[in-house]
């Protein structure tokens, strides 16, 4: 099974900021199956990035994602209050859905 | 709008059973694998279990491989989980998501499972 790792555990950011999160598999896999997700608090997730690049429906053009291999990253431009929340990235691979273990991304 | 909603979440004996049910509606259930996502308290997302559109293909998480079953009823577009033998440590909020792609495009408020004496 791929393990993801995510990084750093917790993010402390201002609003306006720009933030960096980053998703590192145990081996190389294919971007096509790389996804991240947001989580407020008190509400269940919700897919913001597909194919390490395509956002999902209604996401804002802020959240974008790169990366190949085993190195994937998001980021958010300009952070919202609305953006601070965990985010988890996801992998599927010989019939094994992964997350990594969540990145929260706070208000400093 | 896509909707899922859970239920038959409860407080169960260790080594108790329980099935949880998902509804959808929004879209054609039929059409799309559907999965169990698991959320200890203050822990990150566990995958649990999913299956194909037609319900003939099954998946498992190690961690609950033998104990769980997961099924569905595209007649009346619902989504199960059957758990026995459970542990403490199947403690959680279980979410059920649609799959597409191999990624959970929409996911549901959850149902919580307790398990304790």
């Amino acid at each position: 099974d791929i393990g993801l790792t995510q990084s750093p555990g917790t993010l402390s950011m201002s609003p306006g900021e720009r933030a960096t999160l980053s998703c590192r598999a145990s081996r190389s896999l294919s971007s096509s199956y790389l996804a991240w997700y947001q989580q407020r608090p008190g509400q269940a997730p919700r897919l913001l990035m597909y194919d390490a690049f395509s956002r999902a429906t209604g996401i804002p053009d802020r959240f974008s994602g790169s990366g190949s291999g085993t190195d994937f990253t998001l980021t958010i431009s300009r952070l919202e209050p609305e953006d601070f929340a965990v985010y988890y990235c996801q992998n599927y691979g010989r019939s094994q859905w992964t997350f990594g273990q969540g990145t929260k991304v706070e208000i400093k | 709008e896509v909707r899922l909603l859970e239920s038959g979440g409860d407080l169960v004996q260790p080594g108790g059973s329980l099935r949880l049910s998902c509804a959808a509606s929004g879209f054609t259930f039929s059409g799309y694998g559907m999965s169990w996502v698991r959320q200890a308290p203050g822990k990150g997302l566990e995958w649990v279990s999913s299956l194909s559109s037609s319900g003939d293909m099954t998946y498992y998480a190690d961690s609950v491989k033998g104990r769980f079953t997961i099924s569905r009823d595209n007649s009346k577009n619902t989504l199960y989980l059957q758990m026995s033998s459970l542990r403490a440590e199947d403690t959680a909020l279980y979410y059920c998501a649609n799959l597409f792609n191999n990624r959970f495009d929409h996911w549901g408020q959850g149902t919580l499972v307790t398990v304790s004496s």
